[in-house]
């Protein structure tokens, strides 16, 4: 959809260099999440933040920083990149917890290449 | 949070009726079902969503037995263009199990003509 967007689409870096990935939606949706997808892997939760200036880990949050200034505003940054974060990084967002709805809108992905 | 477990992969060919199941079985009272769509290069999209017993919309249709352990995606008719990886995910929301929703690996669906 197209109130979910991330840039850059795709992003070459080098190892040990800080990269960020931005993501941003125009549906004020109280929750954001940060997924990474690696073949074998399927999606796996990086980061998550229930509102402005509330995130909390997922599954595989070591090496990642986020931060939540502003609701429609959820980057994530890598503060020194390794080659195994090389992945396809996805930014999902949903409503909040008045609704019983639980489906997750996604962005189109940051495709992030570490050499 | 409950696991799920699904077929890898399934094959089919256009115009059959496809049924992917998925085992939750430790499944909460208070998680919901639901399952997504993702194709090459595209973030995951929402298909449907239930609680129990049958749901159908215009993509799909979902079916919960009573104990919930295990849901079947239901696609009628298949397409070329339904060639994807289907991804079952159980969650609450009171919980806040919903907060960490996991995807898992999905089943890559491939329907041929």
């Amino acid at each position: 959809d197209a109130g979910i967007t991330q840039s850059p689409r795709y992003k070459i870096t080098e190892t040990g260099r800080q990269v960020t990935l931005m993501c941003h939606q125009t549906w004020s949706h109280s929750y954001m999440f940060w997924y990474r997808q690696d073949l074998g892997h399927g999606l796996r939760l990086i980061y998550y933040s229930a509102a402005a200036d509330i995130t909390d880990k997922g599954e595989v949050p070591d090496g990642y920083v986020v931060s939540r200034s502003k609701t429609e505003n959820f980057p994530l940054t890598l503060e020194s990149a390794t080659r195994s974060q090389t992945s396809v990084y996805f930014c999902a967002s949903r409503p909040g917890l008045i609704t019983t709805n639980e489906k997750l809108f996604f962005g189109s992905g940051t495709q992030l290449s570490v050499l | 949070l409950a696991k799920t477990t699904q077929p890898i992969s399934m094959d089919s060919y256009e115009g059959q009726e496809v049924n992917i199941t998925c085992s939750h079985n430790n499944i909460a009272t208070n998680d919901y079902i639901t399952w997504y769509q993702q194709f090459p290069s595209q973030g995951p999209r929402f298909i449907i969503q239930g609680y129990k017993t049958k749901v159908t919309n215009e993509v799909a249709s979902l079916f919960i037995p009573a104990d919930r352990k295990s849901s079947t995606l239901s696609l009628p008719r298949v397409s070329l263009s339904d060639t994807a990886v289907y991804y079952c995910l159980v969650g609450g929301i009171l919980t806040g199990g919903g907060n960490k929703l996991t995807f898992g690996t999905g089943t890559q669906l491939k329907v041929e003509l």
